[in-house]
């Protein structure tokens, strides 16, 4: 059973412009979730994260938004560059649990 | 570095074979957790230990697969009689104690190739 659930599963955009990655979850009991950065031959890399109890958390060009209601959670990543261009992956868990319940991962990238 | 890190970078072994991989946490880190990626896929959970105590197991952790962490520093990852079908990239991460802080740090992987 696939717990979250990410779309696209690829996505090309344009230097300068919004590069937007959505998740949906099963489990009400996950209540923290993060997104990672992956790059080839690399491990996953902690870019953003945020809990339910806000419903939007911003790091420098980097946003996630939140709909506990709906169970989803989006990633937007602005003022896309080059350098951007990277695989990235949702994932959920409990604050009390032992497991990140990953995506299947987005590979973005980013036209000059 | 300060980071996680994990052992070899690469293994390629012949079927049959068995291999072992090693990870080494961030030092004040008491969760250590081993995924499994394979190619276009996000990482699947395969076990956790907190501190030596290996509190949890994926179903996807076959009796082939031992998993050890003593005195709660190090872990070590076994594969006994590779089969094809375990060629990924093995990821290790670590975390501090869950009432603290859930961000989980990963390793840049040991990439498996069963030939």
């Amino acid at each position: 059973q696939q717990q979250v659930k990410q779309s696209p599963q690829s996505l090309i955009v344009q230097k300068g412009g919004i590069s937007i990655i959505n998740c949906a979850y099963e489990n009400t009991a996950f209540d923290y979730f993060p997104w990672y950065q992956q790059f080839p031959g690399k491990g996953p890399a902690l870019l953003i994260a945020i809990r339910p109890d806000v419903s939007e958390k911003k790091e420098g060009r980097f946003t996630i938004s939140f709909n506990k209601s709906a169970k989803q959670f989006s990633l937007h990543i602005m003022d896309s560059q080059p350098g951007d261009s990277a695989t990235y992956f949702c994932a959920a868990s409990k604050t009390s649990g032992s497991r990140l319940t990953f995506g299947e991962g987005t590979q973005l990238t980013v036209n000059p | 570095d300060t980071g996680v890190s994990q052992n070899p970078r690469h293994k390629i072994t012949k079927r049959g074979q068995n291999v072992t991989f090693r990870c080494d946490p961030i030092s004040e880190h008491n969760r250590l957790y081993w995924y499994r990626q394979t190619l276009g896929q996000g990482p699947e959970f395969l076990t956790y230990f907190q501190n030596e105590a290996q509190l949890e197991k994926s179903r996807l952790l076959s009796d082939r697969f031992s998993a050890e962490r003593p005195k709660g520093s190090f872990s070590t990852l076994e594969i006994q009689r590779t089969e094809q079908g375990d060629s990924a990239m093995y990821l290790c991460a670590s975390s501090r104690p869950a009432a603290v802080n859930t961000e989980a740090f990963f390793g840049q992987g040991t990439r498996l190739t069963v030939v």
